[in-house]
């Protein structure tokens, strides 16, 4: 069976370091690979989505980027986090010819 | 400007009795709808789902129906169980867009109360 692992699960970074959150997925081949965020009391925003190795989507133009070493391992990143990036961010996964995306357990980032 | 809007974002139903939510859509390529179910610091899970040449999909306690000509959804719970307390998305895609991407409501937050 197909699982998704996120880590971490809570984050607490100051302003301005650096970002990187890991999404790997398990069970199945060439996913598409989504990042989402849901802000406090907000729906979930599209960030980046990858539908092959080194491919990547952007939905969103912001300080944050995303990368996809390896076809079941997809990367979020910042430079340089701002306030304004405090979040829960989720992975999710997809294959095929299906609309159905499973997501992953998120991770919860205070930048501060 | 949003293409999936839920309306209310939140609900209160008593325990047994039937939760009825509400999603409306702009966007008339869409033609598959989804709803998740997310609970507090969870990752969505996925409920149920219909295509647009269905108008209705049932899945033990849930059904989905779909109005196209109205361009709404609504997914009922019936009946009601305190472990069905969550915020609830619904979400669409046109898949002839060839990304599959989904495209989420705000959500509603339903509260079975015992």
């Amino acid at each position: 069976s197909q699982t998704i692992h996120q880590w971490p699960a809570t984050l607490v970074q100051p302003v301005g370091s650096p970002l990187s959150l890991e999404c790997t997925v398990e069970g199945t081949s060439n996913p598409n690979l989504y990042w989402y965020r849901q802000a406090a009391g907000r729906g979930l925003q599209l960030l980046f989505y990858s539908v092959g190795i080194g491919q990547i989507s952007s939905e969103v133009p912001q300080n944050l980027s995303a990368s996809r070493p390896q076809d079941r391992q997809f990367i979020l990143s910042s430079k340089k986090l701002l306030l304004s990036d405090s979040g829960f961010y989720l992975c999710a996964w997809a294959v095929g010819q299906g609309n159905i995306q499973y997501f992953g357990a998120g991770t919860r980032l205070s930048v501060l | 400007d949003q293409q999936v809007k839920q309306n209310s974002p939140s609900l209160s139903v008593q325990e047994g009795r039937i939760s009825i939510l509400n999603c409306d859509y702009t966007n008339s390529m869409f033609d598959y709808f989804l709803w998740y179910k997310k609970y507090p610091a969870e990752g969505p899970t996925f409920l149920i789902s219909i295509s647009s040449i269905k108008d209705k999909n049932e899945d033990g306690r849930f059904t989905v129906f779909l109005n196209k000509s109205a361009k709404h959804l609504s997914l009922h719970i019936v009946p009601s169980q305190p472990g069905d307390s969550a915020v609830y998305f619904c979400a669409a895609s046109d898949s002839g867009a060839g990304s599959y991407q989904l495209t989420f409501g705000k959500g509603t937050k339903l509260s079975v109360i015992p």
